[in-house]
């Protein structure tokens, strides 16, 4: 199985601020890789996909980008909506999820 | 406008089964290659198996943790996805959703709202 590993768990930051979410695969898993956005109570919502292709209605603070073992979810200028868990996801070989990073406003 | 909506959760005995089903509108379930999905506290967000499109050859496949006491199934004419849940244990207690892949991969643009099953004596 394919091992999917977030860091850091949790983080704080002030409306504004660049975020940045890192994913690590246990082998390579090509671009094959979704982030989701999770709210108490709400299922995931699909932000990015193929590492780096932002998903239609998704604003463009997101943003994804890596390949192979390492990607990167960056928010430009965090707003307090983004107050959430983010879960990386590979679809490499069937699908696993990463373990997810809270996100706080400051 | 898609649209998922599970039901059938509840709380049931270890060794109990239980069956969720996901209505599905806005699309046909047929054309589309849907998993089920658990959450828990503790382990996250788990893949729990899927179902491909029927013009994919609607081959099923299971995580090592459910295979041999979870079934996937489809009713096409109620557009509606099934989870049979046979031999339950503790570690099955999870918010499971249902949802809808992207063509044919394994990443997900619809969700439903998820439904408790909770497993205990």
């Amino acid at each position: 199985d394919i091992q999917m590993t977030q860091s850091p768990s949790t983080l704080s930051a002030s409306v504004g601020d660049r975020v940045t979410i890192t994913c690590r695969a246990s082998q390579s898993i090509s671009v094959w890789l979704a982030w989701y956005q999770q709210k108490p109570g709400k299922a995931p919502k699909l932000l990015i996909y193929k590492a780096s292709s932002l998903e239609s209605g998704v604003p463009s603070r997101f943003s994804g980008s890596g390949s192979g073992t390492e990607f990167t979810l960056t928010i430009s200028s965090l707003q307090p909506d983004d107050s959430a868990t983010y879960y990386c996801q590979q679809y490499n070989t069937y699908l696993t999820f990463g373990g997810g990073t809270k996100v706080e406003i400051k | 406008e898609v649209q998922l909506v599970e039901s059938g959760g509840g709380l049931v005995r270890p060794g109990g089964s239980l069956r969720l089903s996901c209505a599905a509108s806005g699309f046909t379930l047929s054309n589309a290659w849907m998993s089920w999905v658990r959450q828990t506290p503790g382990k996250g967000l788990e893949w729990v198996g899927r179902i491909k499109s029927k013009t994919d050859g609607g081959t099923i496949d299971y995580a090592a943790p459910v295979k041999g006491r979870f079934t996937i199934s489809r009713d096409d004419s109620e557009n509606t996805l099934y989870l049979q849940m046979n031999s339950l244990q503790t570690e099955d207690t999870a918010a499971y959703y249902c949802s809808k892949g992207v063509g044919v991969h394994n990443f997900f643009d619809y969700w439903g709202q998820g439904i408790l099953v909770t497993v205990s004596s």
